[in-house]
């Protein structure tokens, strides 16, 4: 069993609309999780981190984090095209030096 | 500006040569790290540092070689013994171990030819 999973994708989403990119976990001692976005041919950025069960916004982002389902979120409202791009969700289970699991990362494309 | 540089951004290489990935960053960040990227197979570690003259293995370090003489540079060696090089490899760092948040380089791109 992955450590981290999400659904590959692609998701597609009219411009305007709500996105939502799941992700799950299968440690229950993680304690952190965070959202990365990257755009084709680029690195990864953080663009969001959660450690409390709940929702946290910042902007148009939207994380959401389920500890006792194992279940983390991102919402994006009003979907831009700039928007597109692959979302990579990541977990910091503190089980060792080496803990933070990615998965392999929901694309997500925005339509005009 | 602070942050990442990894060179050469494109790198091609023959079968058997060894080739060396640089990484400097001048965050001041204790923790670095090596990571692989394969399309739809997301990130894969391949070795991480903690503190200078420290570092462990990850995933998958079989065929690469590390050193952190420095705290901010962090090169990784693709050697011969590495069977399938060509790969995205991204550098990234960390102000402390754990605490998760990465800071990446932009990348270099290997090609074996």
């Amino acid at each position: 069993q992955k450590e981290v999973e999400q659904n590959s994708g692609p998701l597609s989403v009219p411009e305007g609309a709500i996105a939502s990119l799941n992700c799950t976990y299968s440690d229950r001692g993680s304690q952190s999780f965070f959202w990365y976005r990257q755009y084709s041919g680029k690195s990864p950025e953080l663009i969001m981190f959660i450690y409390s069960n709940g929702d946290k916004e910042d902007g148009r982002f939207t994380a959401q984090l389920n500890k006792a389902s194992q279940y983390v979120s991102l919402l994006i409202r009003d979907s831009q095209p700039s928007d597109s791009a692959t979302y990579l969700c990541a977990a910091n289970t503190q089980t060792g030096a080496n803990n933070l699991f990615f998965g392999t990362g929901t694309r997500l494309t925005v339509i005009p | 500006d602070g942050g990442i540089t990894q060179s050469p951004k494109y790198l091609f290489r023959k079968e058997g040569q060894n080739v060396t990935l640089s990484c400097e960053q001048n965050l001041n960040h204790d923790a670095m790290y090596w990571y692989r990227q394969d399309p739809g197979q997301g990130l894969r570690l391949i070795y991480y540092s903690q503190i200078v003259n420290d570092f462990q293995k990850g995933d998958i370090a079989e065929g690469y070689s590390v050193s952190r003489e420095k705290k901010e540079s962090f090169p990784l060696t693709v050697t011969s013994a590495q069977k399938n090089p060509t790969a995205f490899y991204l550098c990234a760092s960390m102000l402390q171990a754990n605490t998760g948040e990465l800071f990446f380089g932009e990348g270099s791109r290997l090609t074996v030819l």
